[in-house]
């Protein structure tokens, strides 16, 4: 299994540019999210889903769009960049279960917005 | 503002000793999760804790959980230089819902 994989591994945007983060998952995880990380600080909850067609705000959403319309991927799409989205971007996967389940991470996506 | 804060910041030990972190939360939680990031890495994680649950072993590892004071804490024992690493605890409010402290920073020393 290769488990989440996320690609580009790094990507620099002009402000203003649009463009999508990929993520996948190979063990049939009914659960997805995603991560943003600023230097120094923990993850903050941008986006996260439940299941296929289902899908939610966190704590930073502005800015971003999600969809999932299959259980294996879950792509995030900066609208229009901006230089405080500089970040590092996880995705994550678990199976769920009663009182949630281990997360599964990728190795991240560095983002630089100039 | 964010759910679980781990004290301390920083902490510098040398090999072969213990280490402890603190997480401090906010509201009722379903679990309490630990993770450890290796610098440039993702995450990985380490121990579960459920709400209903005092105290948890895995190998080095020991965590324990005071609903009553909304704390955790999480123990390395005789640490390596393998151990050199952030580590983070998550919180779950809801299913899927995880909110994550700012992390400890560990460097062990050889």
């Amino acid at each position: 299994n290769a488990g989440v994989t996320q690609t580009p591994k790094f990507q620099v945007l002009k402000t203003g540019q649009s463009m999508t983060l990929q993520c996948a998952q190979d063990m049939n995880h009914e659960y997805m999210s995603w991560y943003r990380q600023d230097p120094g600080m923990g993850l903050r909850l941008i986006h996260y889903s439940v299941g296929a067609g289902i899908t939610d705000q966190g704590e930073v959403p502005n800015g971003y769009n999600v969809s999932r319309s299959t259980t294996e991927d879950f792509p995030l799409r900066l609208l229009s960049a901006a230089p405080s989205q500089t970040s590092v971007y996880f995705c994550a996967s678990s199976s769920g279960g009663a009182g949630g389940d281990t997360q599964y991470f990728g190795p991240g996506t560095r983002l630089t917005v100039l | 503002s964010q759910q679980g804060e781990e004290d301390p910041q920083a902490l510098s030990i040398q090999e072969g000793e213990n280490a402890t972190m603190n997480c401090s939360y906010k509201t009722s939680i379903n679990n309490l999760q630990w993770y450890r990031q290796n610098s440039g890495r993702g995450l990985v994680h380490l121990i579960l804790i459920r709400s209903n649950e005092r105290e948890k072993h895995s190998g080095r590892l020991r965590v324990t959980l005071d609903t009553s004071k909304k704390s955790s804490s999480l123990l390395i024992t005789a640490s390596r230089a393998a151990d050199t690493a952030s580590y983070f605890c998550a919180t779950s409010l809801s299913l899927n819902k995880f909110y994550f402290g700012s992390g400890t920073k560990l460097n062990v020393k050889p």
